[in-house]
C-alpha cells in the first residue's frame, strides 16, 4: 500500500510567522507532488506543484522536495488568518494517473 | 470550479435506497475520479475513469458503481445506501495528472438515515 503521511496537527501559528507543513511518501517512483488547500466546507484547491529536487517559490508559498529522503514540505511565509485551512499533500504513483493524498494538516493562523 | 459541477450539492436519503451522484465537466479532460472524504480518513478513491466506458476500482469501491457513457459525465451510484456511506463526495478531473494534478468539484454532502 503506497502511503503519504502528514503530521496530523493541528498546527497553530501567530500572524506573520512561518508555517511549515511536512509530508513523507513511500513510493520511490513518485514523480509529481502537489499541495492542496481546503477551507472548511469547501473542496480542495491546488496551490503548489513540484517535480524536481529543491525549492519552488510562488509568492508567500515555497514547496521543497527531497526525493532521496522521500520528503516534501510547504512553507508559508508571513502567515495570514486567511491561510487558516487544511493542507493536503498529494503524490502521483509511478506509472499511475492517480493521486494519493495524505490525511491533511489543519493550520490555524491567529491574529 | 473551473468547468466541473457536481449534483446534487446536498442529499438526504434512506437506508437501502439507490442514490446516483452526477459529475459533469466542460473541460474535455480524459480522467475523472470519485473520492469520499471522512474525518480521520482523508480523501479515499472510490472509482476512476480513463475514458468513455473505461473505469476501474479504487480502494473503497464496495457498494459503489460508476458509469461514463460520455466524456463529460461520470455517475456514481450507491446501489443500496448504508449509513457508513454518509460522507462528502468529491469528483475530480485531470488531463495529465503528473503535470496538473486534479481539479475538484464542489462536492456532494450525502446523509444516509
Amino acid at each position: 500500500q503506497k502511503e503519504v503521511e502528514q503530521n496530523s496537527g493541528p498546527l497553530s501559528v501567530p500572524e506573520g510567522a512561518i508555517a511549515s507543513l511536512n509530508c513523507t511518501y513511500s513510493d520511490r517512483g513518485s514523480q509529481s507532488f502537489f499541495w492542496y488547500r481546503q477551507y472548511s466546507g469547501k473542496s480542495p484547491e491546488l496551490i503548489m506543484s513540484i517535480y524536481s529536487n529543491g525549492d519552488k517559490e510562488d509568492g508567500r508559498f515555497t514547496a521543497q522536495l527531497n526525493k532521496a529522503s522521500q520528503y516534501v514540505s510547504l512553507l508559508i511565509r508571513d502567515s495570514q488568518p486567511s491561510d487558516s485551512a487544511t493542507y493536503l499533500c498529494a503524490v502521483t504513483l509511478y506509472g499511475s494517473e492517480k493521486l494519493v493524498f495524505g490525511k491533511g494538516m489543519k493550520l490555524t493562523v491567529n491574529p | 470550479d473551473a468547468g466541473i459541477t457536481q449534483s446534487p450539492r446536498h442529499k438526504v436519503t434512506e437506508t437501502g435506497t439507490p442514490v446516483t451522484l452526477r459529475c459533469h465537466q466542460t473541460e474535455n479532460h480524459r480522467y475523472m475520479y470519485w473520492y469520499r472524504q471522512d474525518p480521520g480518513h482523508g480523501l479515499r478513491l472510490i472509482h476512476y475513469s480513463y475514458g468513455v466506458k473505461d473505469t476501474d476500482k479504487g480502494e473503497v469501491s464496495d457498494g459503489y458503481s460508476v458509469s461514463r457513457s460520455k466524456t463529460e459525465d461520470f455517475l456514481l451510484t450507491l446501489e443500496s445506501a448504508t449509513s457508513s456511506q454518509t460522507s462528502v463526495y468529491f469528483c475530480a478531473i485531470s488531463d495529465r495528472v503528473g503535470y496538473y494534478g486534479y481539479t475538484f468539484g464542489s462536492g456532494t454532502r450525502l446523509t444516509v438515515v
